[in-house]
């Protein structure tokens, strides 16, 4: 199972981007990366997921290097709301499709 | 936008009850999971279900069971409730493929 490393927490400026890295240097060819995140007390909640090709939604852009080994999440314009723990995952790929949940990053979005 | 509604925000039991712990989803989707998720430990897989009357036995099976009758519901049991059954449990749904899961907002359940 590929395995991911994200900083443990990472501060940004209300207004300004949001950039959260990952490290997943042992993912397959057929695993996708899906980005999550969970504020306190509330379910996670799905943002964007990819496979090769940069992605962008309503929430959020996804940015797969050309190895895929590592991606960024940006939050294009950080709110106060936007403070919550972040997850990168990549999917196992069998029947069940579990989600294995990191550590995650703690981002905080100061006035 | 898909809706995963869990029956509870908070639940208090005593050790020894039966509970039920209730999933909805409104998105048809086939495949249903319930994790629970603890300080340090992350989320864990309890059951996870891809059809109606299927199950499959997550990371930590032990002292629950689950029910699927119905494609929309999925119910978490704990037989013979206990202390260290306490604990946050989020059900989730998605559909086939790499299709990504959604979440409820979670029951945090607490065993006296």
């Amino acid at each position: 199972d590929a395995k991911t490393t994200q900083p443990t927490s990472m501060d940004c400026a209300e207004g300004r981007a949001a950039n959260l890295p990952c490290n997943h240097s042992t993912i397959s060819g057929n695993e996708y990366v899906y980005w999550y995140r969970q504020i306190h007390s509330q379910g996670p909640q799905y943002i964007i997921h990819g496979l090769k090709n940069n992605e962008t939604n309503e929430m959020a852009s996804l940015i797969i290097t050309e190895d895929r080994k590592s991606s960024t999440l940006i939050l294009p314009h950080a709110t106060l709301r936007d403070t919550a723990v972040y997850y990168c995952i990549v999917r196992v790929g069998n029947q069940g499709g579990k989600l294995i949940f990191g550590q995650g990053t703690e981002l905080s979005v100061k006035p | 936008d898909v809706k995963v509604t869990q029956s509870s925000r908070y639940l208090v039991k005593r050790t020894g009850e039966k509970v039920f712990l209730e999933c909805v989803q409104d998105m048809d989707h086939e495949n249903m999971f319930w994790y629970r998720q603890d300080p340090g430990l992350g989320l864990r897989l309890i059951y996870f279900s891809y059809d109606v009357k299927m199950k499959e036995k997550g990371d930590i099976p032990e002292g629950y069971s689950v029910s699927r009758e119905k494609k929309e519901r999925f119910s978490l049991i704990l037989e013979s409730a206990s202390t260290n059954q306490t604990s946050m449990y989020l059900c989730a749904s998605r559909n086939q493929g790499f299709q990504p899961q959604h979440f409820g907002d979670g029951t945090r359940l607490s065993i006296l």
